[in-house]
């Protein structure tokens, strides 16, 4: 089975601009989950989304929205970028069977300048 | 609200000597703990997980306890090697909160040979 992929692995971004980044899940997997990872903050939940639904939301701002698809891919939005967006993107799948593991992509490396 | 903290967030051992690092998390319903490697520029990747209803769990090297009154867990390296050199993230899943893993801040673990 191919593995968690994301894309683009590297984004340069200005400030105030925004971007969009995907995520395909592990084939079956129905659920794909976001989370921000910075130096100081550690992994960051942003959110969940299961069969095209949000599930589950983190604590950040409404500038950082998602979405899913029918065939599972996820894509993640920021609008309105910030210094402070400068992150390692990952997401992760997981099967509907609770208590399984989640598979992490290799993320995507957000920079803005 | 939701909290997991581990500790230490660095530390230094021998090629050879155990290796322990500790988490707490807040919420009693939490009912999945699993612990990640992350390597250097790559994404993390499951090494043990844990549910509820045991309280310690082998494979090989490695062991994971559970101590739920105390909300306690904790992962054992023994006989720790070079390769073993990495940040090591536990997490905690609540069982009605789908896919969301709420991350502890890291362990830099670094084995001297």
């Amino acid at each position: 089975k191919a593995g968690v992929t994301q894309t683009p692995r590297y984004l340069i971004k200005t400030r105030g601009q925004q971007v969009t980044l995907s995520c395909s899940p592990i084939s079956g997997h129905r659920s794909v989950s976001w989370y921000q990872q910075t130096p100081g903050q550690g992994l960051q939940f942003l959110f969940e989304y299961f069969s095209e639904t949000q599930r589950n939301k983190g604590n950040f701002p409404g500038r950082f929205s998602g979405r899913q698809f029918s065939n599972s891919r996820s894509e993640m939005n920021v609008s309105t970028l910030e210094l402070g967006d400068s992150a390692l993107y990952l997401c992760a799948s997981k099967s509907t069977e609770t208590n399984t593991e989640a598979f992490f992509g290799q993320g995507t490396r957000l920079t803005v300048v | 609200g939701e909290n997991v903290e581990q500790h230490p967030s660095t530390l230094s051992v021998q090629e050879g000597d155990s290796a322990v690092i500790k988490c707490t998390y807040s919420d009693s319903a939490s009912n999945y703990f699993p612990w990640y490697k992350q390597e250097l520029g790559k994404r993390p990747q499951l090494i043990i997980d844990i549910r509820s209803n045991v309280g310690e769990k082998k494979d090989q090297r490695i062991a994971v306890t559970l101590n739920k009154t105390a909300k306690h867990f904790s992962l054992h390296i023994t006989e720790t090697q070079p390769e073993d050199s990495a940040v090591y993230f536990c997490a905690a899943r609540t069982y009605n909160q789908g896919g969301k893993l709420i991350f502890g801040q890291g362990t830099e673990l670094s084995v001297k040979p």
